[in-house]
């Protein structure tokens, strides 16, 4: 069964250095999606990306964030200038059409980030 | 108000015994109601979902039930078994966005 994976499974980095989380969504996907978790928190929505352009960011996705889908498989978030706060599980997703009342977002496993 | 409320944070249940998850909303855009379900190691995945023309969805032991006007819904797992043992996550979305707002989750405990 086709998943969304994601590496590594857990980065741990200084702060103020930056970081890049590497996800390979579904092959036949076309819109991919980054989330995080801060411990204990609730799943928070970051980015959604289709056709090489973000579509839709929150408040949190600032000019630290950037995202690239720099070949044919892979899709990365990266983090320029780690902060503390930072520190969360950061899950990649997937899906085949754009809205997601009908379309199921497909999770990969995460990327724990501990910025010390 | 884009904020799905979620309780219980943990819960612990017998073998057999039935689960229930609760969350509530705000926003009446919501048109789309999904409960995902994480294993430690894994990512979420889908579980159930439900849309708010109807009040009850049933897949298996898990249910999913809907209260429009007091724009709650929750997810009942009968006769739980400890591989149910799990994070659970409601969620909510609408269309229009790309994302879906998520509730603080809960973790689901199954006695043997």
């Amino acid at each position: 069964e086709p998943e969304v994976t994601q590496t590594p499974s857990h980065q741990v980095t200084q702060m103020g250095q930056e970081v890049i989380l590497r996800c390979v969504p579904i092959s036949n996907h076309l819109y991919f999606y980054w989330y995080r978790q801060i411990l204990g928190q609730k799943v928070e929505f970051l980015v959604s990306f289709y056709n090489n352009e973000i579509s839709e960011k929150s408040e949190i996705f600032d000019d630290q964030f950037s995202v690239e889908r720099p070949d044919g498989s892979n899709f990365t978030l990266k983090i320029r200038s780690t902060k503390l706060e930072d520190s969360a599980m950061y899950f990649c997703a997937s899906s085949a059409g754009r809205d997601p009342s009908y379309n199921e977002q497909f999770f990969g496993p995460g990327t724990r980030l501990t910025v010390l | 108000q884009q904020q799905v409320k979620q309780s219980p944070q943990s819960l612990i249940v017998q073998k057999g015994g039935i689960s229930i998850i609760n969350c509530a909303y705000e926003n009446t855009a919501f048109d789309y109601f999904p409960w995902y379900q994480q294993f430690p190691g894994k990512g979420p995945a889908l579980l159930i979902a439900i849309r708010p023309d109807v009040s009850e969805k049933k897949e298996g032991r898990f249910t999913i039930s809907f209260n429009k006007s007091a724009k709650q819904f929750s997810l009942h797992i009968m006769d739980s078994q400890p591989g149910d043992s799990a994070t659970y996550f409601c969620a909510a979305t609408f269309s229009g966005t790309y994302k879906y707002i998520f509730g603080t989750g809960t973790r689901l405990k199954v006695l043997a």
